[in-house]
């Protein structure tokens, strides 16, 4: 079975400074996806970036990049010039690819998530 | 944007009795999913569904039931509500269009049984 793993309970980052959230995954799938959502505290869930995993260019969106190491299964966020507004729970994801309807190859395993606190 | 909407931000119940958390869409998205997320234990999935009176169990489906009757409602029912199910329950649905499309969630209910 896929297993997710972030092991970083709590970060904490400087303001404008550059913090790196680490996720490992374990599958024996050639070809799946991988998310990173962000909880921000009482408020919805939100994708933050995804990656597919037959792509070797790494997923970026604007201050949020990853470093995708599919050999090493590794999977870590790069939050780039840190705001207050990305203080929140995050959290790494893995679903398989292709998505079977009927079973739970489609599903979301997530990691346990990491804390990150933003300092002004 | 997609709104995916939970039907109660909080909930308050009583051991023994029957709780429905319901969860509406506006994307007509196929599937949709309940999770269960616990400090420290991250999402799991109870329940999903990909399409109208179609279920599937997750990896938690003990003490938990689901019904979808129409495309964008999809219900999470504690048959007889336990202590153990303290919990915030995150709602979340997601187009069939392929493995790539992503979740969009709900507030979320959080639910205390006393």
């Amino acid at each position: 079975a896929q297993t997710v793993t972030q092991s970083q309970p709590e970060m904490s980052v400087q303001e404008a400074e550059t913090v790196t959230l680490s996720c490992t995954y374990d599958t024996s799938e050639s070809d799946y996806y991988l998310f990173w959502y962000k909880q921000p505290p009482s408020r919805q869930m939100i994708l933050v970036i995804r990656q597919e995993a037959y792509k070797q260019q790494n997923a970026t969106e604007n201050r949020f990049s990853v470093n995708f190491q599919k050999a090493a299964k590794s999977f870590s966020l790069k939050i780039s010039d840190s705001q207050l507004g990305d203080a929140a729970m995050y959290f790494c994801a893995y679903r398989r690819s292709p998505m079977n309807y009927g079973g739970s190859q489609g599903n979301l395993i997530f990691g346990k998530g990491t804390k990150l606190s933003v300092k002004p | 944007d997609v709104k995916v909407t939970q039907s109660s931000r909080y909930l308050v119940k009583r051991t023994g009795e029957k709780v429905f958390l319901e969860c509406v869409q506006d994307m007509d998205h196929e599937n949709m999913f309940w999770y269960r997320q616990d400090p420290g234990l991250g999402l799991r999935l109870i329940y999903f569904s990909y399409d109208v009176k179609m279920k599937e169990k997750g990896d938690i489906p003990e003490g938990y039931s689901v019904s979808r009757e129409k495309k964008e409602r999809f219900s999470l029912i504690l048959e007889s509500a336990s202590t153990n199910q303290t919990s915030m329950y995150l709602c979340a649905s997601s187009s069939g269009q392929g493995a790539g499309e992503p979740q969009h969630f709900g507030d979320g209910t959080r639910l205390s049984i006393l």
